[in-house]
């Protein structure tokens, strides 16, 4: 059974709008860690917002937030104010238990998102 | 600060023949994870380093191995190449003592393997 799962294969913004990109995951640990991380066509995984499951807190990192949903089991990413330079697929990523004994990380199948000028 | 460098950024190989690609993390971090990544797909986990050990390995063969040095840099070795075998792969870093520090896991811009 997926893991994590990404239902939009593709989204369209307009720029300086926001954008929601949804992510959804399925664990019995009560110990795990969500990503996000943008890749441009170049390949590069670029980082972008961390949530613990024991954060109390939704996530921010300047215009990239995170709607943490414990409960629904959903961690999706707002990107505030899109810009051009936002187009590229982006991928929620999951890591199980406690981060001292676990690295691997767990991934969607991505969402490519346009920014329309 | 250098980010996590990945060498080489593309490389074409022929069917059965070997290729090692290689890591340097990010300054400061000593975990090294290596994903195959094919078209269209999410990052696949193939192994993990840390003190220079395989710590975690994800469904792949034995084909597939690693090694890392004691400066942390890591190398990715496959042996006899299939067209499958096609895909970025890429190499993670993260500090390896847990906590908070264990939850930034940074990547390098990946190496372009094609298989002919």
């Amino acid at each position: 059974a997926q893991k994590i799962t990404q239902t939009q294969p593709g989204m369209f913004v307009q720029e300086k709008e926001a954008v929601t990109l949804d992510c959804t995951y399925d664990t019995s640990d009560p110990s795990y860690g969500l990503f996000w991380y943008k890749q441009p066509s170049s390949g590069e995984m670029i980082f972008l917002i961390y949530q613990g499951s024991y954060d109390q807190q939704n996530a921010t990192e300047g215009r990239y937030s995170l709607n943490f949903q414990k409960a629904r089991k959903s961690a999706n990413l707002v990107i505030s104010a899109s810009q051009l330079g936002d187009s590229a697929m982006y991928f929620c990523a999951m890591r199980e238990g406690r981060s001292g004994n676990n690295r691997k990380l767990i991934w969607g199948l991505g969402t490519s998102l346009a920014v329309n000028p | 600060d250098a980010g996590v460098t990945q060498s080489p950024t593309h490389l074409i190989k022929t069917r059965g023949q070997q290729v090692t690609l290689r890591c340097s993390p990010k300054s400061g971090h000593d975990t090294v994870s290596w994903y195959q990544q094919a078209l269209g797909q999410g990052p696949q986990f193939i192994f993990q380093y840390y003190e220079e050990e395989e710590r975690q390995r994800g469904n792949f063969p034995d084909r597939f191995s690693g090694h890392q040095f004691p400066n942390f840099s890591s190398d990715l070795n496959v042996n006899a190449l299939l067209l499958g075998d096609s895909a970025l792969y890429l190499c993670a870093s993260s500090a390896g003592t847990g906590g908070a520090r264990g939850n930034t896991i940074y990547f390098g811009e990946g190496s372009w393997l094609t298989v002919v």
